[in-house]
């Protein structure tokens, strides 16, 4: 069975101060890691579309990395604005969507 | 541009009602899907259709039911409501049948008493 885990659940970093979400996952043939944002009440939104270990992806202050284990998703100089739920999911070879796992997220707060 | 559409954003229901999620889509995707979202718990998936006509269970479908008659729009039933499906619910679409980014409405909390 596939698995995602988030870590932390929750990090709360002052504004400007780097750090790292990570995403741990066990799936049997990678399809594609994804990352979301999710901010309260609303639906999640898509960031990033890994496929393969060594892959990198950018957008302003996040950047996105893979191994054959785990993504993390790096937050450099944060902004308040960038609070939010940040969502990982795995789809295998073997499936599509219906065999996508989502974990549990981490919430990030930005304080001034 | 309104992209995934739902309908309503809050519900409340007692039990043993039944009741209709609706869920509309602009961007002519094929794919849509719904999902459920709880506390401590990863986005499950419901139920989804890779086109007109075409419908598949997921993670958790009962209690639940689907159709797709048009490309836009892709309704969600809850056919006798029990407590146990109090959530947050997402519907989302895609381009990609197969698989990829999805883009998700904004949600629709329901409430069953």
């Amino acid at each position: 069975e596939d698995q995602v885990t988030q870590s932390p659940e929750a990090l709360r970093l002052q504004e400007g101060e780097s750090s790292s979400l990570n995403c741990s996952y066990t799936v049997s043939g990678l399809r594609g890691l994804f990352w979301y944002r999710q901010d309260p009440g609303k639906g999640p939104e898509f960031l990033f579309t890994l496929y393969s270990a060594g892959e990198e992806k950018e957008k302003e202050r996040l950047k996105a990395t893979l191994t054959k284990k785990e993504s993390f998703l790096h937050i450099t100089a944060p902004k308040p604005e960038d609070s939010a739920t940040y969502l990982c999911a795995v789809q295998p070879n073997s499936g599509g969507y219906q065999k996508v796992t989502f974990g549990t997220g981490t919430k990030l707060q930005v304080i001034p | 541009n309104a992209g995934v559409t739902q309908t309503p954003k809050f519900q409340v229901l007692k039990t043993g009602q039944s009741m209709t999620l609706q869920c509309a889509q602009d961007m002519n995707h094929e794919y849509m899907s719904w999902y459920r979202q709880d506390p401590g718990m990863g986005l499950r998936l419901i139920h989804y259709s890779v086109g007109a006509g075409i419908t598949d269970q997921g993670e958790v479908p009962n209690g639940y039911n689907v159709s797709r008659s048009t490309t836009e729009d892709f309704p969600l039933r809850l056919l006798s409501a029990a407590p146990s499906q109090t959530s947050v619910y997402f519907c989302a679409s895609s381009w990609d049948r197969a698989g990829g980014e999805l883009f998700f409405g904004e949600g629709s909390r329901l409430t069953v008493l």
